[in-house]
């Protein structure tokens, strides 16, 4: 069993669609968890970083952690275009240990007008 | 502001000659510095990782190597490409601050390696 599951997808929504992507996680040590969106060829870049369990909110993306579930989420309102990536869960224990994360293979997301 | 640049971006060997890809960050000091290759449906496997100079772990039994001869460079190379070397190489830094939320990774743009 892999430490991170994320479905693959893809998944395909119209714009102006709210978007749920997931991942699973196995190891209770993790305690900080994020969400990084990558566009085809290029690096990942963080859009949004979470330690306590509940929600974040930064514009229209939403992060939701379920420490109790080992569940984590991100949401996506009003989608758009230009959203059309894939998104990658990432998450690590404490600090310490060269900060190394463990990540999801990714959801490849493709919003159509 | 706090920059990383990786290359090349795009690399087409044969198979059994060398490697060499580089990295550099700029504007920090003494950051965290990482190798991962991503591979279709595998996401991001971690490589290498390095907390100094000189301070290289290695995370997977490979045909690569690291190394780290400046605070802000690091290198990936290879003696012997293999086929299964082929993916996209990306580096990333980060800082080790105990901080929640200070030591997030942050990638370069990846260098893609095609082996033939």
């Amino acid at each position: 069993q892999k430490e991170v599951e994320q479905d693959p997808g893809p998944l395909s929504v119209p714009e102006g669609a709210i978007v749920s992507l997931n991942c699973t996680y196995s190891n209770s040590a993790f305690q900080y968890f994020m969400w990084y969106r990558q566009y085809s060829r290029k690096g990942p870049e963080l859009l949004m970083y979470t330690y306590s369990s509940g929600n974040k909110e930064d514009g229209r993306f939403t992060a939701q952690v379920d420490k109790s579930s080992k569940y984590i989420s991100l949401f996506i309102r009003d989608s758009q275009p230009s959203d059309s990536a894939t998104y990658l869960c990432a998450m690590k224990g404490f600090t310490g240990g060269g900060n190394k994360l463990t990540f999801g293979t990714g959801t490849q997301l493709k919003v159509e007008l | 502001s706090q920059t990383i640049h990786q290359w090349p971006a795009t690399l087409v060997q044969p198979v059994g000659s060398p490697l060499s890809l580089e990295c550099t960050v700029e504007g920090t000091s003494n950051p965290n510095l990482y190798w991962y290759r991503q591979a279709a449906g595998r996401g991001l496997q971690l490589l290498f990782y390095s907390v100094g100079i000189g301070q290289i772990s290695s995370e997977v039994p490979q045909n690569l190597s690291a190394s780290r001869p400046q605070d802000r460079q690091f290198i990936l190379s290879s003696k012997k490409l293999l086929l299964s070397d082929s993916g996209f190489y990306l580096c990333a830094w980060s800082l080790e601050t105990g901080v929640p939320g200070a030591n997030v990774l942050t990638f370069g743009a990846g260098s893609r390696l095609t082996v033939l």
